[in-house]
């Protein structure tokens, strides 16, 4: 079955630290997408990072890197030198080819930054 | 930019009433999808639609319905609002294609049912 894992609910980070939020996939599809959402407070989805099952490198889109490890299939979500404005939710997910184009949502990880 | 937006951000409704939540996004997206949010559940998807008139259902969909007259439109109908409907409602679109297209999100429905 297709799944998306996010096995942390909760996490802390110092300001200024790098923290790694884990997220794990299943799929026997070869082609998808995976992604890292915000979602702050005031409710609103923010795209922050894609990693397609093809690319060879790692993305990276400022502070935010992706470590795509496919034969493990996780896909975490690595932020550096924490802001406290990164405090949110962080939701990774999935989209399949073969599935409607439709998104596989994690559980979320709260983030909390402390000063 | 993508502009995704929903008809309320706030809404409450008593048990029993035919509520309607719209959805209406500006980029000729395919794809429009309604999932809702609740604590330690995640996003759960309840409809989605990849054309004028098409319509899948999610993972969710009892006690749902949904209509797109439009391409741009999209409906999210409680035929007869329950309190454990209560939840905020968030609609998505895409672009259909590649699995790389990302989704873009409105800012969110807040729905209490009394």
């Amino acid at each position: 079955a297709q799944k998306i894992t996010q096995t942390q609910p909760g996490m802390f980070v110092q300001e200024k630290e790098a923290v790694t939020l884990d997220c794990t996939y299943d799929t026997s599809d070869p082609s998808y997408g995976l992604f890292w959402y915000k979602q702050p407070s005031s409710g609103e989805m923010i795209f922050l990072i894609y990693q397609g099952s093809y690319d060879q490198q790692n993305a990276t889109e400022g502070r935010y890197s992706l470590n795509f490890q496919k034969a493990r299939k996780s896909a975490n979500l690595v932020i550096s030198a924490s802001q406290l404005g990164d405090s949110a939710m962080y939701f990774c997910a999935m989209r399949l080819e073969g599935q409607g184009f439709s998104f596989i949502f994690g559980k979320g990880t709260r983030l909390l930054v402390k000063p | 930019d993508v502009k995704v937006t929903q008809s309320s951000r706030y809404l409450v409704k008593r048990t029993g009433e035919k509520v309607f939540l719209e959805c209406v996004q500006d980029m000729d997206h395919e794809n429009m999808f309604w999932y809702r949010q609740d604590p330690g559940l995640g996003l759960r998807l309840i409809y989605f639609s990849y054309d004028v008139k098409m319509k899948e259902k999610g993972d969710i969909p009892e006690g749902y319905s949904v209509s797109r007259e439009k391409k741009e439109r999209f409906s999210l109908i409680l035929e007869s609002a329950s309190t454990n409907q209560t939840s905020m409602y968030l609609c998505a679109s895409s672009p259909s294609g590649q699995s790389s297209y990302e989704q873009y999100f409105g800012p969110g429905t807040r729905l209490t049912v009394t």
